[in-house]
């Protein structure tokens, strides 16, 4: 069966620093993934969605960026952290656009 | 982009009672998933309904399409229940699952 590790599940870094956040899906072949984040409990805003490695495509210009070196792995990045990134980021992949999707369990981000 | 409208935005049930939330969306899609969100943040895949009706439990749901919504009811609920739940829309040639605001269902012992 298929699963989805995203990691780390809380993370609290500074103005400034960088950010990796990982994702990896198991048990399937050139999935979609997607990158969402969640501000203030509701509202999922999607941010990258990758059909391919190294296609990514940006829905919301921001401080962040996306990048899928691998089949299965999915990497959302910055490299200076605002205020203004902190939320709960989740992973997601789907086997087309006719299934569902199946998301991480999340990061919870908080820029300090 | 298309809009997903979902009613009501909060929801508070006494353990045993029966609810129905409701999902409407702006434009035909060919994919409709229920998700609930637990109290740690994790999104649970509940039901993927484009079309019809399906039954998971206590949990049923129904998509109309041509009329573009989604019912999600619950029955017998109980206070695992708890959490938000969303409803989710991608429109034919599209990769963008978009979200509605979700209904924050609480419920009583």
């Amino acid at each position: 069966s298929q699963t989805i590790h995203q990691w780390p599940a809380t993370l609290v870094q500074p103005v400034g620093s960088p950010l990796s956040l990982e994702c990896t899906v198991e048990g399937t072949s050139n999935p979609n993934l997607y990158w969402y984040r969640q501000a203030a409990g509701r509202g999922l805003q999607l941010l990258f969605y990758s059909v391919g490695i190294g296609q990514i495509s940006s829905e919301v210009p921001q401080n962040l960026s996306a990048s899928r070196p691998q089949d299965r792995q999915f990497i959302l990045s910055s490299k200076k952290l605002l205020l203004s990134d902190s939320g709960f980021y989740l992973c997601a992949w789907s086997a087309g656009t006719d299934n569902g999707y199946t998301f991480g369990s999340g990061t919870r981000l908080t820029v300090v | 982009g298309i809009q997903v409208e979902q009613s009501p935005p909060d929801l508070i049930l006494q353990e045993g009672a029966n609810s129905t939330l409701r999902c409407n969306f702006s434009d035909s899609v060919n994919n409709l998933q229920w998700f609930h969100q637990n109290p740690w943040g994790q999104l649970i895949n509940l039901f993927y309904i484009p079309s019809g009706t399906k039954q998971n439990g206590r949990l049923s749901a129904t998509t109309v399409a041509t009329e573009r919504y989604s019912l999600l009811y619950i029955s017998s609920s109980q206070t695992t229940d708890s959490g938000v739940y969303f409803c989710a829309v991608l429109r034919s040639n599209d990769y963008k699952l978009s979200f509605g605001a979700g209904t924050t269902v609480t419920v009583r012992a």
